[in-house]
């Protein structure tokens, strides 16, 4: 089983700075197969990212991901107020299609 | 509009059995893997399994292999995820998420809380 680790566990930012969050896979994965999710409290996840850089229907230009081999990022270049959230990596080209453990984004 | 809608929140006692619901519409579903992903109070996502609705093949997370049953009716287009004896643990929110073409989660259930307590 891959294990994906997120650092950090939470981030606190003001608006308008630059968000970075990392994920960390065990071993190597290909970056067709990697996956960043946005989840609000009370609310389901919502893809932002798939393939490792590519933004889902919707997803707005600030949000954007890189990253290959065993390392990832996605950054949020200005964060809005509707930003402040948990995100979680997840990689989906091994079974079982295993998360990070999520990084809380909060308002400083 | 692709839409995936599940049965609604249940309260149960360790030892039942639960069989919740997944309805998806809007594309052709028996095309696209369905997922199911678990998460506990307070804690974050955990992939549990997938199922092909068009054959049925399905994989289970190796945590969970045996402690729940994935199904899918491909005719009524919805997907089932069955416990046969809850347990406290059990407790969570669960979602089911349609696989897109490039294989991410891309349409989200608005989740099925299940509460077991005795």
């Amino acid at each position: 089983e891959i294990v994906l680790t997120q650092s950090p566990g939470t981030l606190s930012l003001s608006p308008g700075e630059r968000a970075t969050l990392s994920c960390r896979a065990s071993q190597s994965i290909s970056s067709r197969y990697l996956a960043w999710f946005q989840q609000k409290p009370g609310q389901g996840p919502r893809l932002l990212i798939y393939g490792a850089s590519s933004r889902a229907t919707g997803i707005p230009d600030r949000f954007s991901g890189s990253g290959s081999g065993t390392d990832f990022t996605l950054t949020i270049s200005r964060l809005e107020p509707e930003d402040f959230a948990v995100y979680y990596c997840q990689q989906y080209g091994d079974s079982p299609g295993t998360f990070g453990q999520g990084t809380k984004v909060e308002i400083k | 509009e692709v839409q995936l809608v599940q049965s609604g929140a249940e309260v149960k006692k360790p030892g039942e059995s639960l069989k919740i619901s997944c309805k998806g519409s809007g594309y052709s579903f028996a095309s696209f893997w369905i997922g199911w992903v678990r998460q506990m109070p307070g804690k974050g996502l955990e992939w549990m399994g997938i199922i092909y609705p068009g054959d049925s093949d399905t994989k289970y997370s190796p945590s969970l292999q045996g402690q729940v049953t994935i199904s899918a009716d491909k005719s009524i287009s919805t997907a089932y995820l069955k416990w046969s004896s809850l347990k406290a643990s059990d407790t969570a929110m669960y979602y089911c998420a349609r696989h897109s073409v490039a294989g991410a989660l891309d349409y989200w259930g608005q989740g099925t809380l299940v509460t077991v307590s005795s």
